[in-house]
């Protein structure tokens, strides 16, 4: 059975600061999404990881993908108020459509 | 165009009625979702259709009955609903995953219908 597990699922932190949100998946695939959704609002597409070793960033947010380690990671730098969100990973299969999410981070970044 | 469009957007149904969500795309994906998804929850697949044909169905209650009328179309019917089926209903479009590996390939969702049960 598939499992798309996010650690942590909480996350306060202080302005400034770096942290890292992991996404670990138990069947191996190429294909890893990182959406942000604003309470009450829909999910907003962040990264689209489709290879082993890609990495993309935007603005203060960095993601990664290692297909290896069934692993990706969605890295904040000098974190600012504006991106507090919970942060969805989400797993796409090789063999169909299927895309499952992982739960979330809800993340709260303090000023 | 990169937008999903949803209808309606909130929507109040009794146990007893009969009601539809609807979704169109008109990027020419063939690949198209319903996510059911609770407060504080991430979203559950519920379906998927691709090139038009029901491919995945998560074992979702027969109260809830998808269509796919054409390429750019999605509806959701539902009947006989529970409170418990009080949710947001996101629907969303992509590339089938064959053609997932190139540009375009993200998965666009809609707004999303509030669905309330009473």
């Amino acid at each position: 059975e598939l499992k798309v597990e996010q650690n942590p699922l909480f996350l306060s932190m202080q302005e400034g600061k770096n942290y890292t949100i992991y996404c670990n998946y138990s069947t191996t695939s190429d294909r890893l999404y990182w959406y942000r959704q604003d309470p009450g609002k829909s999910l907003e597409s962040l990264f689209v990881l489709l290879s082993n070793g890609a990495v993309k960033q935007e603005g203060r947010l960095m993601a990664s993908l290692d297909t290896k380690a069934r692993l990706s990671t969605l890295h904040i730098t000098a974190a600012v108020h504006d991106l507090s969100a919970t942060y969805f990973c989400a797993w796409g299969g090789n063999r169909d459509d299927k895309i499952i999410f992982g739960k979330g981070t809800r993340l709260h970044i303090l000023p | 165009d990169t937008e999903v469009t949803q209808t309606p957007k909130h929507l109040v149904m009794g146990m007893t009625n009969k009601k539809s969500l609807k979704c169109e795309q008109h990027m020419g994906h063939r690949a198209m979702y319903w996510y059911k998804q609770k407060a504080k929850k991430p979203p559950e697949l519920m379906f998927v259709y691709s090139y038009e044909k029901l491919s995945i169905n998560e074992s979702v209650p027969s109260r809830f009955s998808p269509e796919c009328p054409n390429s750019s179309l999605l509806n959701l019917h539902l009947h006989a609903l529970q409170p418990e089926d009080s949710a947001l209903y996101l629907c969303a479009s992509s590339q089938d995953f064959r053609r997932s590996v190139g540009p375009g390939n993200t998965i666009y969702f809609g707004e999303g219908s509030w669905l309330t049960v009473v």
